[in-house]
Parts: C-alpha cells; sequence; structure tokens
C-alpha cells in the first residue's frame, strides 16, 4: 500500500524560499504524476501542480512565476519549492498521487505539514 | 478555472438522518467530479470519483450523483465517524478546482 509523508521546514521568513520533499514508500514512484496541494488554516484546498516520474511538470496559473517541482527516482521522493513566501502562502502542504485514467483523482495523500511563513 | 460552489455550506444532522450536499460547476464537466472527505487534522480522502463511482473500501451508505454542471452526495444514514468536511473536486481541466467545502456537525 502507497504511503506518502512530508518533509521540511515548519517556518520559513518572507521572501524566502519553501522547500519540501514527499517521499514515496509502499510503491515505486515510476508510472504516476505527483502533485502538491495545500490548505490555508481554515480554508480550502488549492491545487499547486505536478510532477511526473520523468520530470515534466505543470502548475498552477496562479503560482507559477514562483513554483519549481523535481522528482527523484533514485530516491523514490519528490520536491517542491516556492520562492518569494509571503504569510499569504502559510497553510498545511500535503503531497499526492494523482491517479490518471478515464478519469483522475488524488489518492492516496500525505498527512500534510504546516508551512508558517513569518519573521 | 472552473468555479466549484457547494451548498451548504454547513450542516447540522443527526446519527440516522439520511443528508445530500449539493455541488455546482461554473461550466459542464460531464461526469469529472470527486468527493472527498476530510476530519479535522488529516488529510481528505477520496469518497468517489467519477461523479457516482464509490472508492474501494468506502461504506456503501455513501453515494454519488449528477453530471454536467449539477451534482451530489448522499449519506443514507449518517454514522457518528461522518461527522466531517467534505469536498467537491473537479477532474474536467487544469488546475483542477475544489468545492469550499461542507462542515457536518452532530445537532
Amino acid at each position: 500500500q502507497v504511503q506518502l509523508q512530508e518533509s521540511g521546514p515548519g517556518l520559513v521568513k518572507p521572501s524566502e524560499t519553501l522547500s519540501l520533499t514527499c517521499t514515496v514508500s509502499g510503491g515505486s514512484i515510476t508510472t504516476y504524476y505527483w502533485t502538491w496541494i495545500r490548505q490555508p488554516p481554515g480554508k480550502g484546498l488549492e491545487w499547486i501542480g505536478y510532477v511526473y516520474y520523468t520530470g515534466s511538470t505543470n502548475y498552477n496559473p496562479s503560482l507559477k512565476s514562483r513554483v519549481a517541482m523535481s522528482v527523484d527516482t533514485s530516491k523514490n521522493h519528490f520536491s517542491l519549492k516556492l520562492t518569494s513566501v509571503t504569510a499569504a502562502d502559510t497553510a498545511v502542504y500535503f503531497c499526492a498521487r494523482w491517479l490518471q485514467g478515464a478519469y483522475t483523482w488524488f489518492d492516496p495523500w500525505g498527512q500534510g505539514t504546516l508551512v508558517t511563513v513569518s519573521s | 478555472d472552473i468555479q466549484m460552489t457547494q451548498s451548504p455550506s454547513s450542516l447540522s444532522a443527526s446519527v440516522g438522518d439520511r443528508v445530500t450536499i449539493t455541488c455546482r460547476a461554473s461550466q459542464s464537466i460531464s461526469y469529472y467530479l470527486n468527493w472527498y472527505q476530510q476530519k479535522p487534522g488529516k488529510a481528505p480522502n477520496v469518497l468517489i470519483y467519477a461523479a457516482s463511482s464509490l472508492q474501494s473500501g468506502v461504506p456503501s451508505r455513501f453515494s454519488g450523483s449528477g453530471s454536467g454542471t449539477d451534482f451530489t452526495l448522499t449519506i443514507s444514514s449518517l454514522q457518528p465517524e461522518d461527522f466531517a468536511t467534505y469536498y467537491c473536486q473537479e477532474s474536467y481541466s487544469t488546475p483542477p478546482t475544489f468545492g469550499q467545502g461542507t462542515k457536518l456537525e452532530i445537532k
């Protein structure tokens, strides 16, 4: 059974870069699309983007200028970088597998990690 | 981006009640609609995909219906573990977007 686990700093200063990693266990990272989704405290869900195991990416236009995702198949993990962060980027960040077929959905998800942007 | 609007935003109900949550898309999305359940401090879990297909392991009291722009999630007989927040999500376009959520509370 595939499981995902986010890791990275819980506190980032304004204007700096948020960096998170999602480690996949119980299955291979190859073949699938991998995605990041965030949820500001008490608010809804926002899709950030995906990285395919080949390294191809697609980002939400609202964040595209500040986002970079990458994958390391040798370590079975993928990563998120978000530059020039502000308080508005404070959120729980989830990684998830994006199942593709005739229909698509997110499953499974990591437990999420809270990232606070504050000086 | 496609806008997803859920109603109601919150709902109080009792164990054993039948509950329906609706989700409306700003344009037709065919059957490209998923439903998730999120409990406090946890990640969302998929309940329904492709508008009406029940995810493996999800109790049969959950069901989904609809197509085009209007969709519903129904819980036939509420159980204590069903009190949570529910989100719809369209998978018709990129970026995929979520509804604002419906918080289901105990009456």
